[in-house]
This record gives C-alpha cells, sequence and structure tokens, in this order.
C-alpha cells in the first residue's frame, strides 16, 4: 500500500544513454513533482504536474522530458544522459488547496539514485 | 537573499540536548510551512507543520513568526534517533494548480551517546 512509488531505485549507466524513471501514487493528489538532490544534498524542483497539465517548469535542460499519462502517474525521461545528471531524483505529490489556511505537505517516493559513468 | 535559508549546521549534541534549528525565508506571500526530516540515502518525511499560533508534537515545537518571516524548530530531551539532517520546507499557492514547496539546505543533526 505503498503511497508514492517510484522505480526503479537505482540506475547506473553510461554517458549519452536515454533512460525513464516511472512514479505512480495511490494518494488521489492531483498534483505530482519532480525533485533532484544533487552531491549537496540540496532538493530542488525540477517539474510539476496538475492533473496531467505541466504547471511549473524550472530551469532544467530540455534532455529531461516529464510525462504524465494520467494524474496518479508522473514520469521522468532523460535523454543523452551526462555525468553531471547523477544525483537522487525524488518524486513526490501533493493536495494544493487554494485556501491558505491548509497546509498541503509533499509525500515522496524513496528516489531513485541514477549513477552516470 | 536565498528563498530559504538555514542554520548551516551540522549539530553535534549529547543525548537529552534541547536543540534549536531557525530558518528564514524571503517570500512573504508564503502560506505553508513545514519541517521535513531526512535521514541518510533516503527520502525527505514530513515532521510537522508549522502553525501561525505554534504547534507542539511531543518533544518538538514549531513557531512560526511572519512578520520576520522566520521559522523554528525545537527538539527537547534529544534521543539518538533524532539524528537527521532537518529541513524547513515553505509552501506558496500560486493558483491554477500550482503549489511549489521550497526547500532549505537542511542542518545536519547528530545525537552523540
Amino acid at each position: 500500500d505503498t503511497a508514492v512509488s517510484q522505480t526503479p531505485k537505482y540506475l547506473v549507466t553510461q554517458m549519452g544513454n536515454d533512460k525513464s524513471i516511472k512514479c505512480e501514487q495511490n494518494l488521489g493528489h492531483d498534483t505530482m513533482y519532480w525533485y533532484k538532490q544533487d552531491s549537496k544534498k540540496f532538493l530542488k524542483i525540477m517539474f510539476s504536474y496538475n492533473n496531467k497539465e505541466l504547471i511549473i517548469n524550472e530551469t532544467v535542460p530540455n534532455r529531461f522530458s516529464p510525462k504524465s499519462p494520467d494524474k496518479a502517474h508522473l514520469n521522468l525521461h532523460i535523454n543523452s544522459l551526462e555525468l553531471g545528471d547523477s544525483a537522487v531524483y525524488f518524486c513526490a505529490s501533493s493536495q494544493p488547496s487554494r485556501s491558505s489556511s491548509y497546509n498541503s505537505p509533499l509525500h515522496f517516493g524513496n528516489g531513485t539514485r541514477l549513477t552516470v559513468t | 537573499r536565498k528563498e530559504v535559508e538555514q542554520d548551516p549546521g551540522p549539530f553535534n549534541v549529547p543525548e537529552g540536548a534541547t536543540v534549536a534549528f531557525n530558518c528564514t525565508y524571503s517570500n512573504s506571500a508564503s502560506q505553508s510551512f513545514f519541517w521535513y526530516r531526512q535521514d541518510c540515502r533516503k527520502e525527505p518525511k514530513l515532521l510537522m507543520s508549522v502553525y501561525s499560533s505554534g504547534n507542539e508534537d511531543g518533544r518538538f515545537t514549531a513557531q512560526l513568526n511572519r512578520a520576520s518571516q522566520y521559522i523554528s524548530l525545537l527538539i527537547r530531551d534529544s534521543k539518538l534517533s533524532d539524528s537527521a539532517t532537518y529541513l524547513c520546507v515553505v509552501g506558496l499557492y500560486s493558483g491554477a494548480g500550482s503549489y511549489q514547496l521550497t526547500f532549505g539546505k537542511g542542518t545536519k543533526l547528530s545525537v552523540i551517546p
């Protein structure tokens, strides 16, 4: 009954390859995210989707392409992998509300540790 | 000024000590505030939400000062199991489903026997 699950947990690949990371949430949330945590442990948002629609697209190389087939899934495809892409990628979901009094925390998947060699 | 700034740490404290973490945020329109905990090589997990009036959960007390744009977390009677990185998180709903949470860099806590 995992709330946010992402696969694979570990991904080791060579430079120039294309890879995908999958994410699914069973919380019924409308919004899903991809975060990147680099070697300095800084968590930075990459993308946010609300009901399959791209909402937030931070400054990320266009080699990274998210895809949301439905609101429970948000996959991340990475083309032409580079050494600098090595990091832990976290998928997350939340249920935002227009009410400012409602706190909507993030629920994270357990991360995908990507190593590019 | 960074969007969410925290004490750099690391904090090394003996068991039983009281430790306080501070955090400041730059966007005065921010609406939601949280403390997350991240263990080594694990995903961040929600520790507690932070409410305007301040709130307590067992040994943990969180406070928010909107005027100063300042958030704090107090841990009393530290346990070895409290050793982790504590992340200050600030959320902003900007309409059309756009809800963004911004993370601080985290403060590492090591509780020593």
